[in-house]
């Protein structure tokens, strides 16, 4: 069965440092990728997709992701956060044909 | 676009009591589903549907029951409420199920 793992349950960081969020996922097939941010008490917003095509993924809010097939893995990375960032971060999964397989989740907290 | 809207936001229910979670999107979306959030365990299917009159069970399907006689509404029903259905639920719509979901808002409910 398809897994989704996110190494760090807790992230903290500087505001204006570099963060990388980690994602790796199990599957045989070709999936998937997706990288939601969920803000407190709000519901899930995507950040970015990976389908298919260029390695490198840009997406919202300055983030953007490295896919990499060997190593079954997306992080997410942001070179220089700010307050405004904290909140959870969800790594989630599309095998072919079947539904959205997510992470636990890492929640980055930015420190002044 | 109101996007997805789920209601009520907050719910608080007595052991044994039934109540049903509204979910409804405009945007046309074929595929729709429904998640429970927990601490530490990200976010888990519980029902989803792939159009008007179709179903289907996810992870923890168990307690729960849905039906999908339009494409816009989603309604999750909820038998007889337990203490271990304390969550947040999410319903989510996607025009193509492996393209990315559009989430709710959310609905905290406490089971007392």
């Amino acid at each position: 069965a398809q897994s989704v793992t996110q190494l760090d349950s807790q992230v903290p960081v500087f505001e204006e440092a570099p963060v990388e969020l980690r994602c790796n996922y199990s599957s045989s097939v070709s999936v998937y990728l997706f990288w939601y941010v969920q803000y407190p008490n709000q519901g899930l917003q995507l950040l970015l997709k990976y389908l298919s095509g260029s390695t490198l993924v840009k997406g919202i809010n300055g983030f953007e992701a490295e896919f990499n097939k060997s190593l079954t893995s997306i992080h997410l990375r942001k070179p220089s956060v700010h307050i405004s960032d904290t909140a959870e971060y969800f790594c989630a999964a599309i095998p072919y044909g079947q539904n959205f397989v997510f992470g636990p989740g890492t929640r980055l907290s930015v420190l002044p | 676009n109101a996007g997805v809207t789920q209601t009520p936001k907050f719910q608080v229910l007595k052991t044994g009591q039934s109540m049903t979670l509204q979910c409804a999107q405009d945007m046309n979306h074929e595929y729709m589903s429904w998640y429970r959030q927990d601490p530490g365990m990200g976010l888990r299917l519980i029902h989803y549907s792939v159009g008007a009159g179709i179903t289907d069970q996810g992870e923890v399907p168990n307690g729960y029951n849905v039906s999908r006689s339009t494409t816009e509404d989603f309604p999750l029903r909820l038998l007889s409420a337990a203490p271990s259905q304390t969550s947040v639920y999410f319903c989510a719509s996607s025009l193509q199920g492996n393209k990315g979901y559009t989430f709710g808002s959310g609905t905290r409910l406490t089971v007392v």
